[in-house]
């Protein structure tokens, strides 16, 4: 089983949809949760960090599940510029950083 | 800024070839990773380096070695290239966070790597 599991999509969703992604973890002991975003042919950047309460960044909202050991991503009003790849990342101890493998995301008009 | 800078950007090596991959960071940051993205696998866990003079292994080590002799640079080797390791390398850092932990991760733009 990997480490961190994701659905690679894709998921094709007119403009201003909402979208829900999904990520899980084998490693209870994990600590740091992220969603990072990856534009094609490009370099991962962070979309946010993941807190045990929850959180929420403008349209994206964050959750944690440490029980069911996944992380979820929800996007509002889906826009055009939101067509990407989303990439699920956990600290699986407290030095490696593990991706999964992403989920697309293509939002169209 | 610069954050992390990787050279080459692009490279073709011929099987049997060595090479190094070098990766820059001006964040003071304690931790540096290389990973390779190949297509539907995502980003696998090469080396990564948890402070200056220290290397560990990830997922898929094997035919790389690395070195980090000082704490802005973390190096990849590639001993005897393989057409196997045709890929697009990362490099990243991130710094010691307050409670022990990772905090965000900085990439580098990548290096296309093909081998033929």
């Amino acid at each position: 089983r990997k480490e961190v599991e994701q659905d690679p999509g894709p998921f094709n969703v007119p403009e201003g949809a909402t979208v829900a992604f999904n990520c899980t973890y084998s490693n209870s002991a994990s600590q740091s949760f992220f969603w990072y975003r990856q534009d094609c042919r490009k370099e991962p950047k962070l979309l946010m960090s993941v807190y045990s309460s929850g959180n929420e960044d403008g349209r994206f909202t964050a959750q944690l599940n440490r029980a069911s050991q996944y992380i979820s991503l929800l996007i509002r009003d889906s826009k055009l510029s939101d067509s990407a790849t989303y990439l699920c990342v956990v600290n699986s101890n407290t030095d490696k950083l593990i991706f999964g493998t992403g989920t697309r995301l293509q939002v169209f008009p | 800024n610069a954050g992390v800078t990787q050279t080459p950007k692009f490279r073709v090596l011929k099987t049997g070839q060595s090479m190094t991959l070098l990766c820059a960071q001006d964040m003071n940051h304690e931790y540096m990773y290389w990973y390779r993205q190949d297509p539907g696998m995502g980003l696998r866990l090469i080396h990564y380096s948890v402070g200056e003079g220290t290397t560990a292994k990830g997922e898929v080590p094997d035919g790389y070695n690395v070195s980090r002799l000082k704490k802005q640079n973390f190096l990849l080797g590639l001993e005897s290239a393989a057409p196997s390791q045709t890929s697009v390398y990362f490099c990243a850092s991130s710094r010691w966070g307050s409670l022990g932990m990772n905090t965000e991760a900085f990439f580098g733009q990548g290096t296309r790597l093909t081998v033929v």
